[in-house]
C-alpha cells in the first residue's frame, strides 16, 4: 500500500474563490485520479492525470474549470475554479500503479463547502 | 457504457446477523471487480476485487463476495456484522485491459449495523 496525503483536509469558501488541493504520495507512481463525491452521491471520475502530459478529463468536466497540474511521479494538484455552492462536494485524489486499475488507492479526501 | 447498479441504498442489521449487499454490473467485456468501504469522514479502502480464476473471493474484515458472471453480479457477503462495519460500501467495476483504467462506482450502499 501507500501514504496518500491530501491537503486540505476541509475548507470553507466563499463563491468565485478558487481552491487548490494537494496530492502527494509517498512513492513514485505513473497514474493519479481525482474523484468527486457530491453530498449522499457515489465517486464520479473528474480526470486522470499523468506524468508529463496533459490531463486527460471526463464528460461533464473541463479544464478551464478543474486545471490540473502533475509535475512529477508523486505529486498532483487540482484546483476548483470560480467556485460555486454546486461545487460543495470531496474531493478525492487516487493513485495505481499497476497501470491496469488492479490496485488503486485513494487518499482521505477534501472536504469543500463553498457558501 | 459501464454501469453500476446498488440495488439497496441503506440496509440495517442487527450485530451478529449475516449481511449481504447487492451489486449487479452491466459490461459487454470482461471486467474487474472492486468492493471499496467508507466509514465516516475517511478515504475509501479496498475491501476485495476480484482479476480472475476462483469466482468466491475473500477480503478484508471477514468480508467475501462471488463473481456471478450469467448474473453479471458481484454481491458482498458477512456471515455476522460488529457494530465497527458500519459504514458507506462501494461496488466499482473496470474493463479488464481497457484503454481508458477507470474505476465505476455504484451508488454505494450504507451498512447501519444496530446493537
Amino acid at each position: 500500500s501507500a501514504v496518500i496525503s491530501q491537503k486540505p483536509s476541509r475548507d470553507i469558501c466563499q463563491r468565485g474563490t478558487s481552491l487548490t488541493i494537494q496530492c502527494q504520495v509517498d512513492s513514485q507512481v505513473t497514474m493519479m485520479f481525482w474523484y468527486r463525491q457530491q453530498p449522499g452521491q457515489s465517486l464520479t471520475l473528474i480526470a486522470t492525470a499523468n506524468q508529463g502530459s496533459e490531463a486527460t478529463y471526463e464528460s461533464g468536466f473541463v479544464i478551464d474549470k478543474f486545471p490540473i497540474s502533475r509535475p512529477n511521479l508523486t505529486f498532483s494538484t487540482l484546483t476548483v475554479s470560480n467556485m460555486s455552492p454546486e461545487d460543495s462536494s470531496i474531493y478525492l485524489c487516487s493513485v495505481d500503479w499497476t497501470g491496469s486499475i488492479t490496485e488503486a488507492f485513494f487518499g482521505q479526501g477534501t472536504r469543500l463547502t463553498v457558501v | 457504457a459501464q454501469s453500476v447498479t446498488q440495488l439497496d441504498s441503506q440496509v440495517p442489521v442487527f450485530e451478529e446477523a449475516p449481511v449481504e449487499l447487492r451489486c449487479n454490473y452491466s459490461s459487454s467485456v470482461s471486467v474487474y471487480l472492486f468492493w471499496y468501504v467508507q466509514y465516516p469522514n475517511q478515504g475509501l479502502q479496498l475491501l476485495l476485487k476480484y482479476l480472475s480464476g476462483s469466482t468466491l473471493v475473500k477480503g478484508i474484515n471477514g468480508f467475501e463476495a462471488e463473481f456471478n458472471k450469467s448474473q453479471t453480479s458481484f454481491h458482498l457477503r458477512k456471515p455476522s456484522v460488529h457494530i465497527s462495519d458500519t459504514a458507506e460500501y462501494f461496488c466499482a467495476v473496470s474493463d479488464r485491459g481497457g484503454a481508458t483504467n477507470k474505476l465505476i462506482f455504484g451508488t454505494g450502499t450504507l451498512l447501519a449495523v444496530q446493537p
